[in-house]
């Protein structure tokens, strides 16, 4: 098992330019996530998909889009990239016990520069 | 709202002494769960620790362990007999609404030989 897979692992932009992030998991879970984490900081919540065909804003939705396309793949699209967008990006997803998500799984992270 | 606060941006122990690594939380659910990541300089979340609000016991998982006194809002992350690969950043979160996580902004351990 891959786990969690996520690519590409590093990417530089200019600003206005727009990328597509691709995240795809092999463990059948129904829940993924996409998450930033800036320099000194935690991990932020960017959106989120409970089950195939359903996404939800998290904490730091603005400038993103996303797209849930079968259980396994979870995409994040930049339509226009702006400089506060730079950061590492993880990709994760959970399963579900009686109702509850417990421990999510992370991929290894994509390094996005926007100059 | 959920909130979670690691009050030790950073701390050293010496190879093979127990550390603690503080996290305090707040949150109106009435049923949460609180979870511990180790992030090495590689940069990969590694899933160390799980406590849910309703367990009796503390969580423990090999060396490490979880304190948790949950009148106090603590889930304190205990690593015993450390080791130098456990020099990495440790991340304390706690769950909102049924699965998103809310992440402290994490500490810094270095085990020194």
């Amino acid at each position: 098992n891959a786990g969690v897979t996520q690519t590409p692992k590093f990417q530089v932009l200019k600003t206005g330019q727009s990328m597509t992030l691709q995240c795809a998991q092999d463990m059948n879970h129904n829940s993924m996530y996409w998450y930033r984490q800036d320099p000194g900081m935690g991990l932020r919540l960017i959106y989120y998909s409970a089950s195939e065909g359903t996404t939800d804003k998290g904490e730091v939705p603005n400038g993103y889009n996303v797209s849930r396309l079968n259980k396994r793949e979870f995409s994040l699209r930049l339509e226009s990239a702006a400089p506060s967008q730079t950061s590492v990006y993880f990709c994760a997803s959970s399963e579900e016990v009686a109702g509850l998500s417990y421990e999510q799984y992370f991929g290894p992270g994509t390094r996005l520069t926007v100059t | 709202a959920q909130k979670i606060t690691q009050t030790q941006p950073g701390m050293f122990v010496q190879e093979k002494e127990a550390v603690t690594l503080d996290c305090t939380y707040d949150t109106s659910d009435p049923s949460y769960g609180l979870f511990w990541y180790k992030q090495p300089s590689s940069g990969e979340m590694i899933f160390l620790i799980y406590q849910g609000s309703y367990d009796q016991q503390n969580a423990t998982e090999g060396r490490y362990s979880l304190n948790f006194q949950k009148a106090r809002k603590s889930a304190n992350l205990v690593i015993s007999a450390s080791q130098l690969g456990d020099s990495a950043m440790y991340f304390c979160a706690i769950t909102r609404g049924y699965n998103k996580l809310i992440f402290g902004a994490g500490t810094r351990l270095a085990v020194h030989p």
